[in-house]
């Protein structure tokens, strides 16, 4: 297993500003995930960030409302930009096993904006 | 379309009752079947998964799950519920294998447990 923890676990912020959400692995891992959780809803993936290229975004998420940094194997970053009520959800960040595809999470960023 | 269905958002039992919660899916290939749990405020903890082999699985906390391709269902069971149970679960599936992170998941289940 992983052990993974984000920062801010929460925050409340201002409509039209820019928030940027860490997350750290205790091990090294080839992908890191990041979903979106919406109030009372799944969980979708908003992108696959790979170390030493550009993540890549699913359907419905684009680079300039969501830009992912991964400096290394360990850590990634996540920034809402220019947010808005809709953006207000838990954003969560996740690594998978090796062989299985199974997801470890971390406890997540739950976002409120004003 | 791969998808996850989960059809009851909200099921309530008394503690010590046995617990059931469903989740069916539609995917072209053989898939691999996970049960999720979150907690208020936490983020979310695998209780259990399938991938081949006995299609009945345990898992953390005295889950199981059975896998029924011909349904195409994979529900979640308990035999007693303890108040500690209320979260809510959301089943998921995926391709598995490599570093797979695309999982999709059901809008979950939220159980309330009462006295």
């Amino acid at each position: 297993s992983a052990v993974i923890s984000q920062k801010p676990s929460r925050d409340i912020c201002q409509r039209g500003t820019s928030l940027t959400i860490q997350c750290q692995v205790d091990s090294q891992v080839t992908m890191m995930f990041w979903y979106r959780q919406q109030p009372g809803q799944s969980l979708t993936l908003i992108a696959t960030a790979n170390q030493g290229s550009e993540a890549t975004y699913e359907s419905g998420f684009v680079i300039d409302k969501f830009p992912i940094s991964r400096p290394n194997l360990t850590f990634s970053t996540l920034t809402v930009s220019n947010m808005s009520p809709e953006d207000s959800s838990i954003y969560l960040c996740s690594v998978a096993s090796s062989g299985t595809g199974e997801l470890f999470f971390g406890e997540g960023s739950r976002l409120t904006v004003l | 379309a791969q998808s996850v269905t989960q059809p009851d958002i909200h099921i309530t039992v008394s503690e010590g009752a046995s617990l059931e919660l469903r989740c069916n899916y539609s995917y072209g290939a053989t898939p691999y079947l996970f049960w999720y749990v979150q907690s208020p405020g936490q983020g979310l903890q695998l209780l259990l998964k399938y991938f081949s082999g006995d299609t009945l699985v345990q898992g953390i906390k005295g889950f199981e799950a059975e896998f029924k391709r011909s349904q195409s269902s994979f529900n979640l069971r308990k035999p007693s519920v303890h108040w500690s149970d209320a979260a809510e679960y959301f089943c998921a599936v995926g391709a598995g294998g490599g570093s797979q992170g695309n999982l999709i998941f059901g809008k979950g289940t939220k159980l309330s447990v009462k006295p």
